[in-house]
């Protein structure tokens, strides 16, 4: 499998532009997450999916930022319009479940580099 | 709620055994996971725990300690590619589904 894939890995834009993230799992892992991750904050759980219904989205920062999973295969999140304060490193993860087993073991993406100027 | 507590920074020589420490609060137990990042990477699994006890993995060890509410993950025989950050995380459940929280992580660094 080719694990989980984002793009762009690096976006550079405009205070005010909007941004779209993507984000594809691996086949088979019912449950998609959001993380951003800072050197201040950490990593931080955004929003997550399951069966491309988002479950728990309290971690999303403000109405600027959105997230859908139109399919098992695809999914965005998108921020509109984007600060310089969420400047980040952004990634994509999947899980088989969030049984509270080994199997909830999350698989992340490469990430992509948020630089908003 | 969650409360996860690792050291900052660890610094370490090669060849040696370093031990990073992890001790969190939870409402319930479903388990431990000790990831490994490298710099400008991503978080990747190098361990789950649900059970007390040591859980071996060639040079990385995991160990757990319910009752304590701590866990320790040991690495043997440092190579300098073991520098790297190293993330607790237990699961949270709310509203019907477990959650990864993660500690804030600990930064290795391996001199020679």
């Amino acid at each position: 499998d080719a694990g989980v894939i984002q793009s762009p890995r690096h976006e550079v834009t405009e205070m005010g532009q909007e941004v779209t993230l993507r984000c594809k799992p691996i086949s088979g892992h019912d449950y998609l997450f959001w993380y951003r991750q800072t050197m201040m904050r950490g990593l931080e759980l955004l929003i997550y999916f399951n069966n491309n219904v988002p479950i728990d989205d309290s971690g999303m920062p403000e109405d600027r930022f959105s997230a859908k999973m139109p399919n098992a295969s695809f999914s965005t999140l998108k921020i509109q319009p984007s600060e310089p304060r969420d400047s980040a490193v952004y990634f994509c993860a999947s899980s088989l479940d969030v049984a509270g087993t080994s199997t909830d073991t999350q698989y992340f993406g490469p990430g992509t580099r948020l630089t908003v100027l | 709620g969650q409360n996860i507590d690792q050291p900052t920074e660890m610094t370490a020589t090669e060849g040696a055994i370093v031990q990073i420490n992890c001790t969190y609060q939870t409402s319930g137990f479903n388990g431990l996971f000790w990831y490994q990042q490298h710099a400008g990477e991503a978080p990747t699994f190098l361990s789950y725990n649900v059970l007390d006890g040591l859980e071996e993995k060639g040079r990385f060890s995991s160990f757990l300690s319910r009752s304590k509410g701590y866990s320790y993950l040991l690495l043997k025989e440092l190579q300098m590619k073991d520098s790297a950050s190293y993330l607790c995380a237990v699961p949270l459940f709310s509203g019907g589904y477990n959650k990864l929280i993660f500690g804030a992580g600990t930064r290795l660094a391996v001199h020679p």
